[in-house]
């Protein structure tokens, strides 16, 4: 059972637009939210996360919306750059369930 | 870099198997995590230990096991292996305590696992 959903494998974009990664999940225990950027070849790197008391939060070019009434969040990337290529997960944590994370979108930002 | 460093890099084994990975945290860092992360599926959570001891468990199998030593580097044991544990796994750390969802992780480069 795939608690935290990823639906969209892939997605490009054009360069200086925005990318708009979604996430859903199904556990109403979680409470943090929480998105990594992957590069090839190397491990996950944290990128911007939410507690669940918000529904909005701002990293330069990166945004989190949460909307827990749909059990749903998204990143913003506001403008896209070809170095944000790559694949990003959205992670989910609280009461007993650790860290679950989604199975992906590989983002392609096209110059 | 992340300053999360794990050994070796790729493994090929047999079915039957038992292999070690290893893991160096961020100095300072006490908690330490092991995800695997198959074909095309998310980073599954198997393990987290603070400070030496265990603090979280997910689907981690009876044939796996790890521990943290106190130099507070870890080790992830795998045996009896199948085809099906063939996968990338990550170790990462962080600095708060365990248990606490409300921590960046920092994630090494990951062991590529081959089971053949």
């Amino acid at each position: 059972d795939q608690q935290v959903k990823q639906n969209s494998p892939s997605l490009s974009v054009q360069e200086g637009r925005i990318s708009i990664l979604n996430c859903d999940y199904t556990n109403s225990m979680f409470d943090y939210f929480l998105w990594y950027k992957k590069y090839p070849a190397e491990g996950p790197t944290f990128l911007i996360s939410i507690s669940s008391i918000k529904d909005k939060n701002e990293d330069g070019r990166f945004t989190v919306f949460l909307n827990k009434s749909a059990k749903h969040l998204s990143l913003h990337i506001v403008p896209s750059q070809p170095g944000d290529s790559a694949v990003y997960f959205c992670a989910a944590s609280g009461g007993t369930y650790k860290y679950i994370f989604g199975t992906g979108t590989r983002l392609k930002v096209l110059a | 870099d992340s300053g999360v460093t794990q050994t070796p890099k790729h493994l090929i084994t047999a079915t039957g198997q038992r292999v070690t990975l290893r893991c160096s945290p961020r100095s300072g860092d006490l908690s330490v995590y092991w995800y695997q992360q198959s074909l095309d599926q998310g980073l599954q959570f198997l393990i987290q230990y603070y400070n030496g001891e265990e603090r979280a468990k997910g689907n981690i199998l009876e044939r796996f096991s790890a521990q943290q030593f106190p130099d507070l580097h870890s080790e992830l044991n795998l045996s009896s292996l199948e085809l099906g544990d063939s996968a990338l796994y990550f170790c990462a750390s962080s600095v708060v305590a365990g248990g606490d969802s409300y921590n960046e992780q920092f994630f090494g480069p990951g062991t590529r696992l081959t089971v053949l």
